[in-house]
């Protein structure tokens, strides 16, 4: 059982858009904290999508975008694309347990 | 350019205790506002975070594993390394580490590596 709550999976045709979303708490995403999202391919290394709720690292497309309100967290993908069929995850730090916590995890399929 | 690369064995008997290492390049451990972490994931589940060491020397445990776990890091070496005590077969799981950019985002990720619990 994560900390954070993430729904298992999410689909969409290519061009459409989803979100996913991540609910935590008030000792974590309804804090101070910031919510940080990965994309993870099977077989490489997770890659950093959205930093401090709705920034982007260099590299990253515009159709990713990130927003946070309360104690949940969204990541928004537009203008779907079969290269985006991965596992999504968010991330954020947990003053209760005073470390880092992830979501369970979604698997996006694109249709 | 910030680049990682975990070693480590890739069988460990269960009782034994795992040792990775985290050699890294293009940062370094005793400036400002940087840290290396370690994440794992076992086979078909979620990421899990596990340690994090920053530059000063301060270090987080995940709670359910804290009493197992130990990080240290030799800056001299750009090095970070994690112990593992008592390891069981549910500990399988591919093991990453990550550099920790300011904003205590896991900005860039090792390749991972796998490591299995079997007798």
């Amino acid at each position: 059982q994560s900390v954070l709550t993430q729904p298992p999976s999410v689909s969409g045709a290519p061009g459409q858009r989803v979100t996913i979303s991540c609910t935590g708490s008030s000792s974590n995403i309804g804090a101070v904290y910031d919510v940080h999202w990965y994309q993870h391919l099977p077989g490489t290394a997770p890659r950093l999508l959205i930093f401090d709720n709705n920034h982007r690292p260099s590299g990253v497309p515009d159709r990713f975008s990130g927003s946070k309100s309360g104690t949940s967290a969204s990541l928004a993908i537009t203008g779907l694309q079969a290269e985006d069929e991965a596992d999504y995850y968010c991330q954020s730090y947990d003053s209760s347990l005073s470390g880092c916590v992830f979501g369970g995890g979604t698997k996006l399929t694109v249709l | 350019q910030i680049t990682l690369q975990e070693s480590g064995p890739t069988l460990v008997k269960p009782t034994q205790t795992l040792t990775l290492t985290c050699t890294f390049s293009g940062f370094s451990l005793s400036t400002g506002e940087v840290g290396v972490g370690w994440i794992r994931q076992p086979p078909e589940k979620a990421l899990e975070w596990l340690a994090l060491i920053y530059w000063n020397d301060d270090k987080r445990y995940s709670p359910s594993l804290k009493s197992r776990l130990t990080i240290t890091k030799d800056t001299s070496k750009n090095q970070v390394v994690l112990t593992i005590t008592n390891m069981d077969p549910v500990d399988t799981a591919t093991y990453y580490c990550a550099h920790i950019s300011p904003s205590d985002a896991f900005d860039i990720w090792g390749q991972g590596t796998m490591v299995t619990v079997s007798s």
